[in-house]
């Protein structure tokens, strides 16, 4: 079965720009949390989509959006690009109701200049 | 959400058993434990979950004790590939909308050659 993916794997923006990340989930989750990892802050949690709803939401400001589609794949947006922004973005899908057997992809990692 | 407690870092040599201790005082009765593994520059990755007793699989063992406050990751006859982060998390094993899945600062396991 293939695993969750992300697209893209690199990514270098300009403050005050926006960008958009891709999660394509393991085919029969539903189920897809984004995480934000940096060096200084750790692994924080987003947001979680099941069902093309947002189900959960961490302590990030409104400049960090996201959706999923009925095939359950979801994007991440971030508009207004700072430079606190650049870390690795992680994806992970999970089977319906299943917190804590999470599968994650390879992440994105943004550069903010 | 159980707030759980481990070693920021270890140090061990190759071809010996590692064992990570994670404390969580106040776990629930419906909380299960489950250890994550993370490589730099990748996802973390699913290792083991357990909820009472030992649970074994081909890659680690995890002991949980009776009273279920505390419980130690295992990994046999470790390798230079077993250099990570290990993640210990307590929850519900089914989220139904109110779990967001935090991740403490782990233990930096490091093996030595």
């Amino acid at each position: 079965k293939a695993g969750v993916t992300q697209t893209p794997r690199y990514l270098i923006k300009t403050r005050g720009q926006q960008v958009t990340l891709s999660c394509s989930p393991i085919s029969g989750h539903r189920s897809v949390s984004w995480y934000q990892q940096t060096p200084g802050q750790g692994l924080q949690f987003l947001f979680e989509y099941f069902s093309e709803t947002q189900r959960n939401k961490g302590n990030f400001p409104g400049r960090f959006s996201g959706r999923q589609f009925s095939n359950s794949r979801s994007e991440m947006n971030v508009s207004t690009l700072e430079l606190g922004d650049s870390a690795l973005y992680l994806c992970a899908s999970s089977l319906s109701g299943t917190a804590y057997e999470q599968y994650f992809g390879p992440g994105t990692r943004l550069t903010v200049t | 959400l159980a707030k759980t407690t481990q070693p920021i870092s270890m140090d061990s040599y190759e071809g010996q058993e590692v064992n990570i201790t994670c404390s969580h005082n106040n776990i629930a009765t419906n909380d299960y434990i489950t250890w994550y593994q993370q490589f730099p520059s990748q996802g973390p990755r699913f290792i083991i979950q357990g909820y009472k007793t030992k649970v074994t699989n081909e890659v680690a063992s995890l002991f949980i004790p009776a009273d279920r406050k505390s419980s130690t990751l295992s990994l046999p006859r470790v390798s230079l590939s077993d250099t990570a982060v290990y993640y210990c998390l307590v929850g519900p094993r089914l989220n139904f909308g109110n779990e967001k899945l935090t991740f403490g600062t782990g233990t930096r396991l490091t093996i030595i050659p």
